[in-house]
């Protein structure tokens, strides 16, 4: 079964600092690949995805991701986090096929001071 | 994407009741499930809900505890039964919308606390 690592549970960071979350997937086939963000009381909502094409993705608020497949990674990233990036990171991987259903990740807690 | 609604965003309930929590969307949608996330931890999914048929659980939760129903396309609920302070929890719903991506959509949830 898939499996989906976040290495970074906890990241605290000042403003303008760079971020990068990891995440690791075990499946080593064709794989979709998605990170979704919960800011704090509201609801998950989508920052990125990799369905197929370039491997590094652009989402939004400046947000990008690397999918790196000899790695099994695909790991956030932004050049400089702002206060209101202040939120709960969660990487989703899912096989491609029948279910529509992807593994989560146990989601990175990320503060930013500002 | 499209407006998922669930409700009710939070209740604290007595041990040994039951809460019904509700999810309506305002576009058509494949695939509804329901998730579990409790703090610090990964959404677990908890069943898949299918329309006019009984929801297909993930190992580890059984209809008898999280009863579920989907009578048309866009609406399900599910209920917590019999709940203990174990059941505290936010319960979320997600939906893949027809037509579209192969993507899951996200309700805002409901923040259970059982005394």
């Amino acid at each position: 079964a898939q499996s989906v690592s976040q290495h970074n549970h906890h990241v605290i960071l000042s403003e303008a600092a760079s971020l990068e979350l990891g995440c690791n997937y075990s499946y080593g086939g064709t794989v979709n690949l998605f990170w979704y963000v919960q800011y704090p009381g509201q609801h998950l909502q989508l920052l990125l995805k990799y369905f197929s094409g370039d491997p590094l993705v652009k989402g939004i608020k400046g947000f990008e991701a690397e999918f790196i497949k000899s790695k099994f990674s695909f790991n956030l990233r932004k050049p400089s986090v702002q206060w209101s990036d202040t939120a709960e990171y969660f990487c989703a991987v899912k096989s491609p096929g029948g279910s529509y259903i992807p593994t989560f990740g146990r989601g990175t807690s990320l503060i930013v001071h500002p | 994407s499209a407006v998922i609604s669930q409700k009710p965003s939070r209740d604290i309930c007595q041990r040994g009741t039951s809460l019904t929590i509700q999810c309506q969307v305002d576009s058509q949608v494949t695939m509804m499930f329901w998730y579990r996330q409790q703090p610090g931890q990964s959404l677990t999914l908890i069943a898949t809900a299918n329309q006019g048929s009984e929801a297909t659980y993930e190992s580890g939760f059984v209809i008898d505890k999280f009863p579920i129903s989907r009578p048309n396309l866009t609406f399900s609920t599910l209920t917590v039964s019999n709940m203990s302070p174990e059941d505290s929890s936010i319960y979320l719903c997600s939906v893949v919308l027809a037509g579209g991506e192969n993507i899951q959509y996200f309700g805002a949830g409901t923040r259970l606390s059982v005394l």
